[in-house]
């Protein structure tokens, strides 16, 4: 079973402020997938990596997948309140487990003007 | 375009009781996937298809089946509800596995 640990759980900041949320994990994964999810909603996807050691930035995101394909990280620069929600990792596995997509726990993240 | 549609939105169960939420893509997607997302748990894949015809087990299968008779359709079926099984389900679908675009979410409680 692939299991992913995110962390932290919950982050209450203020505007303005940076933050990093980690995911990771003992397994490989050929993706790693970064979603955000509003109350009442599905998530939506923000960024996918694929490489090792690649580093993706969406705007004030910014995506990193480890150089072993076990874990990744979003950084968020000077966050503003519409940053609020809940972000979820995901990783989709390979070999036996290819077509699975396994989620981390998530982090509801808070931002106060 | 309408992407994927869950249907219903919201449903009441008696423990016992069968239905079935239903699942459509209209973008020709080969991926489809059944997560429930309860508090605290992030979401758990029940089942999962990568294509029309072929379907496998999750995390969390028991309680629940599928099928996939056709591209567009994927739907789970509840075989006899119980209260354990009160939850948000949402599917998902993707043309590679690179990325998925989820459903809007069926709310079920089961009493």
């Amino acid at each position: 079973t692939q299991l992913l640990e995110q962390s932290p759980q919950f982050l209450s900041i203020q505007e303005g402020e940076n933050l990093t949320v980690y995911c990771n994990s003992s397994s490989v994964f050929s993706s790693l997938q970064w979603y955000r999810q509003e109350p009442g909603e599905g998530p939506v996807l923000l960024v996918t990596v694929v490489t090792g050691g690649e580093v993706k930035k969406l705007k004030r995101l910014t995506f990193q997948f480890g150089d072993a394909r076990k874990d990744s990280s979003l950084h968020i620069t000077a966050a503003q309140p519409g940053d609020t929600g809940l972000y979820l990792c995901a990783g989709a596995g390979g070999g036996t487990s290819y077509g699975k997509l396994t989620f981390g726990q998530g982090t509801i993240l808070t931002v106060h003007p | 375009n309408a992407g994927v549609t869950q249907t219903p939105k919201f449903q009441v169960l008696k423990t016992g009781q069968s239905m079935t939420l239903q699942c459509a893509q209209d973008m020709n997607h080969e991926y489809m996937s059944w997560y429930r997302q309860d508090p605290g748990m992030g979401l758990r894949l029940i089942h999962y298809s990568v294509g029309a015809g072929i379907t496998d087990q999750g995390e969390v299968p028991n309680g629940y089946n599928v099928s996939r008779s056709t591209t567009e359709d994927f739907p789970l079926r509840l075989l006899s509800a119980a209260p354990s099984q009160t939850s948000v389900y949402f599917c998902a679908s993707s043309y590679n596995r690179y990325g998925y675009t989820f459903g809007s979410g069926t709310r079920l409680t089961v009493v």
